[in-house]
């Protein structure tokens, strides 16, 4: 069964800091892969996503992820983050095709200061 | 507001008994997703319906039962309840083509609370 790691429970970070949160699938083939983040009280929203193509995606509020194939890594990157960044951020895996249900990694808690 | 309503958005209830989580997909939505987040277990898949047919299924207890009605709304059935399924239970819809790469969309939640 496929799996999803991720690696950082709980990040703090002072405003302006670069983040780079780490996400690893363990399913050998076709993957598309997801960010998603639950700010305080609210639902999970979609931060970006990979199924094909260049594998370095921009997603919305200035995040970025990387694909790298070979590492089966997705990791998160925000060059400057924001207080208002503070959030949970989930990783996530489906393998591609009509198979969509989504596998999550255990999320990320990153806490951002003033 | 990601166009995903769910009800109730909070349901206190005792072991033994039985409680219906309802959720609407985003209009043209066709697929509903149910997910369960716990502290011990974090997010998992539960049940995936389809065009008012069960597509996936994961996680999901005997206890527990979903359905998809014709208008699309979807309802999550648990019964038999114990403690350990206090959690707060994700409804998510996705679009009109089956496919894994379309982006799913998550309702607020209902939070379980078994006493």
């Amino acid at each position: 069964a496929q799996s999803v790691s991720q690696h950082n429970h709980h990040v703090i970070l002072s405003e302006a800091a670069s983040l780079e949160l780490g996400c690893n699938y363990s399913y050998g083939g076709t993957v598309n892969l997801f960010w998603y983040v639950q700010y305080p009280g609210q639902h999970l929203q979609l931060l970006l996503k990979y199924f094909s193509g260049d594998p370095l995606v921009k997603g919305i509020k200035g995040f970025e992820a990387e694909f790298i194939k070979s590492k089966f890594s997705f990791n998160l990157r925000k060059p400057s983050v924001q207080w208002s960044d503070t959030a949970e951020y989930f990783c996530a895996v489906n393998r591609g095709g009509t198979a969509s249900k989504l596998t999550f990694g255990t999320g990320t808690r990153l806490q951002v200061t003033l | 507001d990601s166009g995903v309503t769910q009800t109730p958005k909070h349901l206190i209830t005792a072991t033994g008994q039985r409680v219906t989580l309802r959720c609407s997909p985003r209009s043209g939505d066709l697929s509903v997703y149910w997910y369960q987040q716990s502290l011990d277990q974090g997010l998992q898949f539960l049940i995936q319906y389809y065009n008012g047919e069960e597509r996936a299924k994961g996680n999901i207890l005997e206890r527990f039962s979903a359905q998809q009605f014709p208008d699309l709304h979807s309802e999550l059935n648990l019964s038999s309840l114990e403690l350990g399924d206090s959690a707060l239970y994700f409804c998510a819809s996705s679009g009109s083509r089956d496919s894994a790469s379309e982006t799913q969309y998550f309702g607020p939640g209902t939070r379980l609370l078994v006493l």
